[in-house]
């Protein structure tokens, strides 16, 4: 079946500095890749998303490639900000219109 | 544009009392979802809906959860009776239509907690 491994949290950081976030996937056939991010006291949003092999997720200054020859799709940022302490969850979408969504990946960033 | 609109979105109920949740997808949107995410885990689907019709529901717990969707449009997931088990947050979300990468858009989600 599906499934989706991240890192565990809490991931603490300073302003300024550099995340990963690390992601992998098990999944028949060719997946679609997502990141979703969970603020404070909100509703799931769509972070970033890649439907084939080699393509890169873009948005906010987050960034994820779809590596099909390691299942991965590890988050980065190159920066932090305060405003970025989420919850972030990597999930895959095997054409069935079902969310496979992994733990949840804590980060806290501190000014 | 609105969002997924989903109310109430805390409740708090004794066991094998009856609760039920409501979600407004985002007007177009003719797939509906449910999902239940557990404290500290991502969210699991229970059921989706192709507008009326569920065409997957193989997680939800049809001994005590049902869900309905009239009209293709609002939905409403009930749990009967309620068990501690059951203290989640329930999700609601929807997307424009089927097919791979489609994005789904979520609603704030109901916070359950069953005493």
């Amino acid at each position: 079946g599906n499934s989706v491994t991240q890192m565990e949290g809490p991931v603490t950081l300073s302003e300024e500095a550099f995340l990963t976030i690390n992601c992998t996937y098990t999944a028949t056939g060719y997946p679609s890749l997502f990141w979703y991010v969970q603020y404070p006291g909100e509703g799931l949003q769509l972070l970033l998303k890649a439907t084939k092999a080699d393509d890169k997720g873009s948005n906010k200054g987050f960034e994820a490639t779809y590596r099909k020859e390691t299942t991965s799709f590890h988050l980065e940022k190159g920066s932090v900000q305060v405003s970025d302490s989420a919850v972030y969850f990597c999930a895959l979408d095997n054409a069935g219109n079902m969310l496979t969504f992994g733990g949840g990946t804590r980060l806290m960033v501190k000014p | 544009e609105a969002g997924v609109v989903q109310s109430p979105r805390y409740k708090i109920i004794e066991k094998k009392q009856p609760v039920a949740f409501w979600c407004n997808p985002i007007s177009g949107h003719n797939t509906l979802y449910w999902y239940r995410q557990n404290l500290g885990q991502g969210p699991e689907l229970l059921i989706r809906y192709e507008n009326e019709e569920a065409v997957d529901d193989s997680q939800l717990p049809k001994d005590r959860f049902s869900a309905e969707r009239l009209k293709g449009v609002d939905s409403t997931l009930k749990i009967q009776p309620a068990e501690l088990g059951d203290s989640a947050v329930y999700l609601c979300a929807s997307s424009t239509r089927q097919g791979p990468g489609q994005t789904q858009y979520f609603g704030p989600g109901t916070r359950l907690l069953v005493l």
